[in-house]
Protein backbone atom coordinates (compact mmCIF):
# COMPACT_ATOMS: atom_id res chain seq x y z
CA UNK A 1 0.00 0.00 0.00
CA UNK A 2 1.13 3.12 0.06
CA UNK A 3 1.11 5.99 2.30
CA UNK A 4 2.53 9.43 3.29
CA UNK A 5 3.39 10.40 6.69
CA UNK A 6 3.54 14.12 7.83
CA UNK A 7 4.73 13.85 11.81
CA UNK A 8 4.41 17.18 12.35
CA UNK A 9 1.08 18.31 12.76
CA UNK A 10 2.11 21.96 13.36
CA UNK A 11 5.21 23.79 13.33
CA UNK A 12 5.15 27.67 14.92
CA UNK A 13 8.72 29.64 14.72
CA UNK A 14 9.63 33.31 14.36
CA UNK A 15 10.34 35.31 11.15
CA UNK A 16 13.81 34.42 9.53
CA UNK A 17 13.93 31.11 11.61
CA UNK A 18 15.01 28.17 8.90
CA UNK A 19 12.63 25.42 9.28
CA UNK A 20 12.09 21.67 7.99
CA UNK A 21 8.93 19.86 7.15
CA UNK A 22 9.42 16.11 7.21
CA UNK A 23 8.04 13.76 5.00
CA UNK A 24 8.42 10.13 4.94
CA UNK A 25 6.83 7.99 2.64
CA UNK A 26 5.72 3.94 1.50
CA UNK A 27 5.45 2.49 -1.76
CA UNK A 28 6.07 -1.02 -3.57
CA UNK A 29 6.18 0.66 -6.97
CA UNK A 30 9.98 1.07 -8.66
CA UNK A 31 9.05 3.94 -10.34
CA UNK A 32 7.43 6.80 -8.33
CA UNK A 33 6.53 10.64 -8.15
CA UNK A 34 6.63 12.66 -4.60
CA UNK A 35 4.88 16.47 -4.70
CA UNK A 36 4.82 18.94 -2.04
CA UNK A 37 1.74 21.96 -2.27
CA UNK A 38 1.08 24.64 -0.27
CA UNK A 39 -2.27 25.44 0.74
CA UNK A 40 -2.23 29.13 2.19
CA UNK A 41 -5.05 29.94 4.45
CA UNK A 42 -7.00 30.74 0.66
CA UNK A 43 -7.40 27.17 0.44
CA UNK A 44 -6.07 26.76 -3.30
CA UNK A 45 -3.39 23.72 -3.40
CA UNK A 46 0.10 25.52 -4.85
CA UNK A 47 2.13 23.26 -6.72
CA UNK A 48 6.25 23.70 -5.10
CA UNK A 49 7.81 20.75 -6.27
CA UNK A 50 7.62 17.23 -7.79
CA UNK A 51 10.32 14.74 -7.91
CA UNK A 52 10.66 11.36 -9.59
CA UNK A 53 12.30 8.09 -7.79
CA UNK A 54 15.75 7.74 -10.24
CA UNK A 55 16.45 11.59 -9.45
CA UNK A 56 17.90 11.75 -5.47
CA UNK A 57 19.53 14.84 -6.33
CA UNK A 58 18.62 17.72 -4.20
CA UNK A 59 17.00 21.02 -5.37
CA UNK A 60 17.09 24.67 -4.03
CA UNK A 61 14.60 27.35 -5.33
CA UNK A 62 15.37 30.18 -3.58
CA UNK A 63 14.89 30.05 0.05
CA UNK A 64 13.06 26.56 -0.60
CA UNK A 65 14.97 23.32 -0.73
CA UNK A 66 14.27 19.71 -0.68
CA UNK A 67 16.15 16.78 0.54
CA UNK A 68 15.30 13.34 -1.35
CA UNK A 69 16.90 10.25 0.18
CA UNK A 70 15.42 6.81 -0.77
CA UNK A 71 17.21 4.88 1.97
CA UNK A 72 15.23 6.35 4.42
CA UNK A 73 12.10 6.97 2.19
CA UNK A 74 12.21 10.76 2.82
CA UNK A 75 11.53 13.75 0.88
CA UNK A 76 11.68 16.42 3.50
CA UNK A 77 11.59 20.40 3.05
CA UNK A 78 13.43 23.24 3.92
CA UNK A 79 12.28 27.22 4.30
CA UNK A 80 15.30 29.38 4.96
CA UNK A 81 15.03 32.57 6.57
CA UNK A 82 11.30 32.06 6.92
CA UNK A 83 8.71 34.47 6.48
CA UNK A 84 5.32 35.32 7.40
CA UNK A 85 3.75 34.59 3.83
CA UNK A 86 5.07 31.20 4.12
CA UNK A 87 2.69 30.72 7.06
CA UNK A 88 0.40 27.52 5.02
CA UNK A 89 -0.40 23.94 5.56
CA UNK A 90 2.20 22.15 3.69
CA UNK A 91 1.17 18.83 1.80
CA UNK A 92 3.49 15.81 0.99
CA UNK A 93 2.35 13.87 -1.56
CA UNK A 94 2.96 10.37 -3.79
CA UNK A 95 1.28 8.74 -6.35
CA UNK A 96 3.21 5.53 -8.48
CA UNK A 97 3.06 4.14 -11.77
CA UNK A 98 2.70 0.43 -10.81
CA UNK A 99 0.91 -1.14 -7.34
CA UNK A 100 -0.07 2.07 -5.67
CA UNK A 101 -2.21 4.98 -6.46
CA UNK A 102 -4.05 3.55 -9.68
CA UNK A 103 -3.85 5.65 -12.30
CA UNK A 104 -1.62 8.23 -11.22
CA UNK A 105 -3.64 9.88 -8.24
CA UNK A 106 -2.07 11.58 -5.09
CA UNK A 107 -1.44 10.11 -1.70
CA UNK A 108 -1.51 12.75 0.53
CA UNK A 109 -0.07 12.84 3.83
CA UNK A 110 -2.31 14.54 6.41
CA UNK A 111 -0.47 18.40 6.36
CA UNK A 112 1.24 20.32 8.52
CA UNK A 113 0.75 23.74 9.64
CA UNK A 114 3.42 25.98 9.44
CA UNK A 115 2.83 29.49 11.62
CA UNK A 116 5.48 32.34 10.73
CA UNK A 117 5.25 34.89 13.38
CA UNK A 118 6.82 38.58 12.95
CA UNK B 1 -3.21 31.24 -18.74
CA UNK B 2 -5.99 30.54 -16.73
CA UNK B 3 -5.84 28.18 -14.32
CA UNK B 4 -8.53 25.20 -13.02
CA UNK B 5 -11.75 26.82 -12.18
CA UNK B 6 -14.61 25.56 -10.16
CA UNK B 7 -18.23 26.61 -9.42
CA UNK B 8 -19.72 27.23 -7.19
CA UNK B 9 -17.50 28.03 -4.74
CA UNK B 10 -19.87 27.69 -2.02
CA UNK B 11 -22.74 25.22 -2.02
CA UNK B 12 -25.10 24.86 0.92
CA UNK B 13 -28.04 22.33 0.67
CA UNK B 14 -30.42 20.29 2.75
CA UNK B 15 -29.97 16.36 3.70
CA UNK B 16 -31.78 14.66 0.95
CA UNK B 17 -30.82 17.11 -2.38
CA UNK B 18 -29.00 16.61 -5.38
CA UNK B 19 -26.04 18.54 -6.34
CA UNK B 20 -23.88 18.77 -9.14
CA UNK B 21 -20.05 20.70 -8.65
CA UNK B 22 -18.40 21.77 -11.99
CA UNK B 23 -14.55 22.02 -12.84
CA UNK B 24 -12.60 23.31 -15.90
CA UNK B 25 -9.53 22.43 -16.09
CA UNK B 26 -6.20 23.93 -18.05
CA UNK B 27 -6.69 24.16 -21.71
CA UNK B 28 -5.06 21.02 -23.19
CA UNK B 29 -4.62 19.25 -19.91
CA UNK B 30 -6.17 15.49 -21.25
CA UNK B 31 -6.39 14.42 -17.41
CA UNK B 32 -8.88 15.74 -14.90
CA UNK B 33 -9.01 14.25 -10.62
CA UNK B 34 -11.73 15.21 -8.47
CA UNK B 35 -10.86 14.87 -4.63
CA UNK B 36 -12.47 15.49 -1.55
CA UNK B 37 -10.61 17.28 1.32
CA UNK B 38 -12.28 17.27 4.77
CA UNK B 39 -11.47 19.31 7.48
CA UNK B 40 -7.54 19.30 9.00
CA UNK B 41 -7.34 16.34 6.64
CA UNK B 42 -5.23 15.65 3.24
CA UNK B 43 -7.27 15.35 -0.16
CA UNK B 44 -8.54 12.09 -0.56
CA UNK B 45 -8.97 11.17 -4.69
CA UNK B 46 -12.24 10.46 -5.55
CA UNK B 47 -12.23 9.50 -9.66
CA UNK B 48 -10.00 10.17 -12.74
CA UNK B 49 -10.62 11.05 -16.24
CA UNK B 50 -8.53 10.24 -18.94
CA UNK B 51 -10.22 12.42 -21.82
CA UNK B 52 -14.03 11.53 -21.61
CA UNK B 53 -13.82 8.37 -19.94
CA UNK B 54 -13.60 7.59 -15.88
CA UNK B 55 -10.29 5.80 -15.85
CA UNK B 56 -10.15 4.91 -12.48
CA UNK B 57 -13.36 5.67 -9.70
CA UNK B 58 -12.25 3.24 -7.09
CA UNK B 59 -12.25 7.02 -4.75
CA UNK B 60 -16.28 7.24 -4.99
CA UNK B 61 -17.01 6.28 -1.28
CA UNK B 62 -20.38 5.02 -2.99
CA UNK B 63 -22.94 4.88 -5.45
CA UNK B 64 -24.32 8.59 -4.47
CA UNK B 65 -21.48 9.70 -6.04
CA UNK B 66 -21.19 10.34 -9.96
CA UNK B 67 -19.31 11.99 -12.48
CA UNK B 68 -19.01 12.56 -16.25
CA UNK B 69 -16.44 14.47 -18.65
CA UNK B 70 -18.78 14.34 -21.76
CA UNK B 71 -16.56 16.44 -24.27
CA UNK B 72 -13.00 15.39 -22.49
CA UNK B 73 -12.95 19.37 -21.22
CA UNK B 74 -15.63 20.43 -18.49
CA UNK B 75 -16.29 17.88 -15.63
CA UNK B 76 -19.40 17.61 -13.11
CA UNK B 77 -19.32 15.62 -9.75
CA UNK B 78 -22.80 15.16 -8.85
CA UNK B 79 -23.99 13.90 -5.46
CA UNK B 80 -27.29 12.45 -4.92
CA UNK B 81 -29.25 12.19 -1.12
CA UNK B 82 -26.76 14.19 0.27
CA UNK B 83 -25.61 13.60 3.85
CA UNK B 84 -24.10 15.48 6.59
CA UNK B 85 -20.90 13.61 6.00
CA UNK B 86 -20.51 14.86 2.39
CA UNK B 87 -19.63 17.99 3.96
CA UNK B 88 -16.09 19.13 2.80
CA UNK B 89 -14.04 20.82 0.25
CA UNK B 90 -14.39 19.28 -3.16
CA UNK B 91 -11.36 19.89 -4.95
CA UNK B 92 -10.66 19.38 -8.78
CA UNK B 93 -6.95 18.64 -10.48
CA UNK B 94 -5.87 18.79 -14.14
CA UNK B 95 -2.61 17.47 -16.10
CA UNK B 96 -1.58 16.71 -18.91
CA UNK B 97 0.52 13.51 -19.81
CA UNK B 98 0.64 9.99 -18.85
CA UNK B 99 -1.39 9.11 -15.88
CA UNK B 100 1.29 9.76 -12.79
CA UNK B 101 3.73 11.51 -15.03
CA UNK B 102 2.05 15.34 -15.27
CA UNK B 103 2.04 17.42 -12.39
CA UNK B 104 -1.96 17.87 -11.01
CA UNK B 105 -2.51 21.43 -10.50
CA UNK B 106 -5.30 22.42 -8.68
CA UNK B 107 -8.50 24.45 -8.52
CA UNK B 108 -9.48 26.51 -5.85
CA UNK B 109 -11.85 24.21 -4.63
CA UNK B 110 -16.12 23.93 -4.27
CA UNK B 111 -17.06 23.97 -0.32
CA UNK B 112 -19.83 22.08 -0.01
CA UNK B 113 -22.33 22.33 3.45
CA UNK B 114 -24.74 19.67 3.82
CA UNK B 115 -27.32 21.18 6.77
Amino acid sequence: AQKVTQAQTEISVVEKEDVTLDCVYETRDTTYYLFWYKQPPSGELVFLIRRNSFDEQNEISGRYSWNFQKSTSSFNFTITASQVVDSAVYFCALTGLNYGGSQGNLIFGKGTKLSVKP
Amino acid sequence: GAGVSQTPSNKVTEKGKYVELRCDPISGHTALYWYRQSLGQGPEFLIYFQGTGAADDSGLPNDRFFAVRPEGSVSTLKIQRTERGDSAVYLCASSTGLAGVGTQYFGPGTRLTVL
